[in-house]
Protein backbone atom coordinates (compact mmCIF):
# COMPACT_ATOMS: atom_id res chain seq x y z
CA UNK A 1 0.00 0.00 0.00
CA UNK A 2 1.35 3.56 -0.88
CA UNK A 3 1.03 5.77 1.93
CA UNK A 4 0.60 9.53 1.64
CA UNK A 5 2.06 11.01 -1.48
CA UNK A 6 2.43 14.37 -2.50
CA UNK A 7 4.11 16.33 -5.57
CA UNK A 8 6.44 17.75 -6.51
CA UNK A 9 9.21 17.38 -3.33
CA UNK A 10 10.74 20.54 -4.27
CA UNK A 11 9.70 23.44 -5.95
CA UNK A 12 11.35 27.22 -6.29
CA UNK A 13 9.52 29.88 -6.89
CA UNK A 14 9.89 33.88 -7.10
CA UNK A 15 7.79 36.91 -5.02
CA UNK A 16 4.51 37.33 -6.27
CA UNK A 17 3.93 34.23 -7.96
CA UNK A 18 1.82 31.22 -7.64
CA UNK A 19 1.97 27.89 -6.74
CA UNK A 20 0.04 24.42 -6.44
CA UNK A 21 0.67 21.81 -4.26
CA UNK A 22 -1.01 18.25 -4.72
CA UNK A 23 -1.99 15.23 -2.38
CA UNK A 24 -2.91 12.21 -2.81
CA UNK A 25 -4.28 10.29 0.61
CA UNK A 26 -3.60 6.68 1.68
CA UNK A 27 -6.27 4.63 -0.49
CA UNK A 28 -9.61 4.52 1.99
CA UNK A 29 -8.74 7.71 3.73
CA UNK A 30 -11.16 10.80 3.53
CA UNK A 31 -9.61 13.28 5.25
CA UNK A 32 -6.38 15.56 4.17
CA UNK A 33 -5.20 18.42 6.27
CA UNK A 34 -2.38 20.69 5.24
CA UNK A 35 0.57 21.88 7.50
CA UNK A 36 2.98 24.55 6.98
CA UNK A 37 6.76 23.88 8.85
CA UNK A 38 8.89 26.67 8.94
CA UNK A 39 12.48 25.55 9.81
CA UNK A 40 12.92 24.88 13.21
CA UNK A 41 9.70 25.06 14.00
CA UNK A 42 6.86 22.35 14.07
CA UNK A 43 4.20 22.41 11.70
CA UNK A 44 1.32 24.53 11.72
CA UNK A 45 -2.67 23.47 10.60
CA UNK A 46 -3.45 25.23 7.28
CA UNK A 47 -6.29 23.40 6.11
CA UNK A 48 -8.43 20.06 6.97
CA UNK A 49 -10.90 18.65 4.50
CA UNK A 50 -13.05 15.87 4.92
CA UNK A 51 -15.55 14.54 1.97
CA UNK A 52 -14.73 17.36 -0.03
CA UNK A 53 -15.51 20.50 2.32
CA UNK A 54 -13.17 22.43 4.52
CA UNK A 55 -12.97 21.31 7.98
CA UNK A 56 -11.17 23.83 9.47
CA UNK A 57 -8.57 26.66 8.76
CA UNK A 58 -5.80 27.46 10.57
CA UNK A 59 -4.55 31.42 11.01
CA UNK A 60 -3.02 31.97 7.45
CA UNK A 61 -3.87 34.85 4.89
CA UNK A 62 -6.69 34.68 2.07
CA UNK A 63 -3.82 33.90 -0.08
CA UNK A 64 -3.74 30.42 0.61
CA UNK A 65 -6.44 28.06 -0.41
CA UNK A 66 -7.40 24.31 -1.06
CA UNK A 67 -9.73 22.01 -2.47
CA UNK A 68 -10.60 18.38 -2.05
CA UNK A 69 -11.00 15.85 -5.38
CA UNK A 70 -14.29 13.12 -5.63
CA UNK A 71 -11.33 10.60 -5.07
CA UNK A 72 -10.29 12.21 -2.12
CA UNK A 73 -6.98 13.98 -3.18
CA UNK A 74 -6.04 17.65 -2.25
CA UNK A 75 -4.36 20.47 -3.57
CA UNK A 76 -3.08 23.30 -1.88
CA UNK A 77 -2.82 26.76 -3.44
CA UNK A 78 -0.85 29.88 -2.20
CA UNK A 79 -1.12 33.21 -4.31
CA UNK A 80 0.96 36.10 -4.35
CA UNK A 81 3.80 34.45 -3.12
CA UNK A 82 6.06 35.57 -0.39
CA UNK A 83 9.61 35.12 0.91
CA UNK A 84 7.94 33.82 4.34
CA UNK A 85 6.18 31.12 2.60
CA UNK A 86 9.40 29.38 1.82
CA UNK A 87 8.75 25.98 4.17
CA UNK A 88 7.87 22.38 4.27
CA UNK A 89 4.12 21.52 3.11
CA UNK A 90 2.76 18.44 4.59
CA UNK A 91 -0.11 16.60 4.01
CA UNK A 92 -1.82 14.23 6.23
CA UNK A 93 -4.51 12.25 6.10
CA UNK A 94 -6.94 9.73 7.94
CA UNK A 95 -9.79 7.64 7.75
CA UNK A 96 -12.36 10.09 8.90
CA UNK A 97 -11.85 13.65 10.00
CA UNK A 98 -12.24 14.15 13.95
CA UNK A 99 -12.16 10.53 15.07
CA UNK A 100 -9.61 8.71 17.44
CA UNK A 101 -7.40 7.94 14.19
CA UNK A 102 -3.73 8.59 13.41
CA UNK A 103 -2.75 11.19 11.07
CA UNK A 104 -0.35 9.91 8.38
CA UNK A 105 2.09 12.66 6.83
CA UNK A 106 3.34 12.73 3.48
CA UNK A 107 6.92 13.51 2.81
CA UNK A 108 6.27 17.18 1.98
CA UNK A 109 6.70 19.69 -0.23
CA UNK A 110 10.00 22.15 0.09
CA UNK A 111 9.19 25.30 -1.14
CA UNK A 112 11.56 27.88 -1.53
CA UNK A 113 10.64 31.34 -2.60
CA UNK A 114 13.13 33.28 -3.80
CA UNK B 1 -6.89 28.78 20.54
CA UNK B 2 -4.84 26.04 21.52
CA UNK B 3 -1.42 26.86 22.59
CA UNK B 4 1.09 24.55 23.39
CA UNK B 5 4.44 24.75 24.98
CA UNK B 6 6.64 22.21 24.96
CA UNK B 7 10.23 21.44 27.10
CA UNK B 8 13.23 21.54 26.88
CA UNK B 9 13.78 22.68 23.29
CA UNK B 10 16.63 20.66 23.28
CA UNK B 11 18.34 17.47 24.94
CA UNK B 12 21.02 15.72 25.36
CA UNK B 13 20.99 12.08 27.42
CA UNK B 14 23.93 9.26 27.91
CA UNK B 15 22.95 5.94 25.74
CA UNK B 16 20.86 4.01 27.99
CA UNK B 17 19.73 6.61 30.20
CA UNK B 18 15.99 7.82 30.23
CA UNK B 19 14.54 11.05 28.19
CA UNK B 20 11.69 12.81 29.34
CA UNK B 21 10.45 15.70 26.79
CA UNK B 22 7.00 17.41 28.67
CA UNK B 23 4.23 19.64 27.25
CA UNK B 24 1.25 21.52 28.55
CA UNK B 25 -1.61 22.73 26.37
CA UNK B 26 -4.47 25.42 26.87
CA UNK B 27 -7.74 24.07 25.41
CA UNK B 28 -9.74 21.61 27.88
CA UNK B 29 -11.84 20.51 24.96
CA UNK B 30 -8.27 18.79 23.24
CA UNK B 31 -8.86 15.09 23.47
CA UNK B 32 -6.03 13.59 21.39
CA UNK B 33 -2.48 13.65 22.06
CA UNK B 34 0.11 12.35 19.75
CA UNK B 35 4.20 12.60 19.85
CA UNK B 36 6.12 12.95 16.23
CA UNK B 37 9.07 11.79 15.42
CA UNK B 38 10.90 13.51 12.74
CA UNK B 39 14.14 12.98 11.60
CA UNK B 40 16.33 15.13 9.55
CA UNK B 41 14.43 15.44 5.81
CA UNK B 42 11.63 13.05 6.73
CA UNK B 43 8.18 13.55 7.17
CA UNK B 44 7.00 13.00 10.81
CA UNK B 45 6.28 9.91 11.98
CA UNK B 46 3.81 9.23 14.82
CA UNK B 47 5.42 7.14 17.72
CA UNK B 48 2.59 7.27 20.36
CA UNK B 49 -0.49 8.87 20.98
CA UNK B 50 -3.10 8.90 24.23
CA UNK B 51 -6.64 9.86 24.35
CA UNK B 52 -7.99 11.78 27.12
CA UNK B 53 -9.71 8.83 28.73
CA UNK B 54 -6.41 7.69 29.74
CA UNK B 55 -3.89 8.51 31.87
CA UNK B 56 -0.55 6.73 30.40
CA UNK B 57 -0.17 4.47 27.60
CA UNK B 58 2.77 2.60 27.15
CA UNK B 59 4.77 0.72 24.08
CA UNK B 60 7.94 -1.17 24.99
CA UNK B 61 10.46 1.83 25.28
CA UNK B 62 8.28 4.40 25.00
CA UNK B 63 5.37 5.67 27.65
CA UNK B 64 3.15 8.59 27.09
CA UNK B 65 1.61 10.58 30.47
CA UNK B 66 -1.64 12.75 30.51
CA UNK B 67 -2.59 15.26 33.16
CA UNK B 68 -6.15 16.16 31.96
CA UNK B 69 -6.58 18.29 35.27
CA UNK B 70 -3.04 20.02 34.92
CA UNK B 71 -3.48 20.09 30.87
CA UNK B 72 -0.08 18.15 30.69
CA UNK B 73 1.22 15.22 29.10
CA UNK B 74 4.71 13.70 28.85
CA UNK B 75 7.17 11.86 26.53
CA UNK B 76 9.11 8.99 28.65
CA UNK B 77 11.83 7.24 26.19
CA UNK B 78 13.67 4.28 28.57
CA UNK B 79 17.20 2.63 27.34
CA UNK B 80 17.94 5.02 24.95
CA UNK B 81 19.86 4.22 21.46
CA UNK B 82 21.42 6.18 19.04
CA UNK B 83 18.64 5.37 16.81
CA UNK B 84 16.49 7.69 19.01
CA UNK B 85 17.97 10.60 17.98
CA UNK B 86 15.86 13.05 16.30
CA UNK B 87 13.53 16.07 17.01
CA UNK B 88 10.44 14.91 18.34
CA UNK B 89 6.66 17.23 18.45
CA UNK B 90 3.75 16.72 20.96
CA UNK B 91 0.76 17.75 19.57
CA UNK B 92 -2.87 18.40 21.01
CA UNK B 93 -6.05 18.11 18.97
CA UNK B 94 -9.61 17.28 19.08
CA UNK B 95 -9.40 14.00 17.34
CA UNK B 96 -7.22 14.07 14.71
CA UNK B 97 -8.47 17.62 13.46
CA UNK B 98 -6.27 20.89 13.28
CA UNK B 99 -3.21 19.30 15.15
CA UNK B 100 -1.62 22.29 17.35
CA UNK B 101 2.22 21.09 17.43
CA UNK B 102 4.70 22.17 19.94
CA UNK B 103 7.89 23.78 18.82
CA UNK B 104 9.73 20.55 18.72
CA UNK B 105 12.65 19.22 21.24
CA UNK B 106 16.14 17.70 19.18
CA UNK B 107 17.21 14.76 21.45
CA UNK B 108 20.57 13.84 20.89
CA UNK B 109 21.98 10.44 22.55
CA UNK B 110 25.67 10.21 22.93
CA UNK B 111 27.15 6.77 22.67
Amino acid sequence: DAGVTQSPTHLIKTRGQQVTLRCSPISGHKSVSWYQQVLGQGPQFIFQYYEKEERGRGNFPDRFSARQFPNYSSELNVNALLLGDSALYLCASSLVGGGNTEAFFGQGTRLTVV
Amino acid sequence: GENVEQHPSTLSVQEGDSAVIKCTYSDSASNYFPWYKQELGKRPQLIIDIRSNVGEKKDQRIAVTLNKTAKHFSLHITETQPEDSAVYFCASGFGNEKLTFGTGTRLTIIP
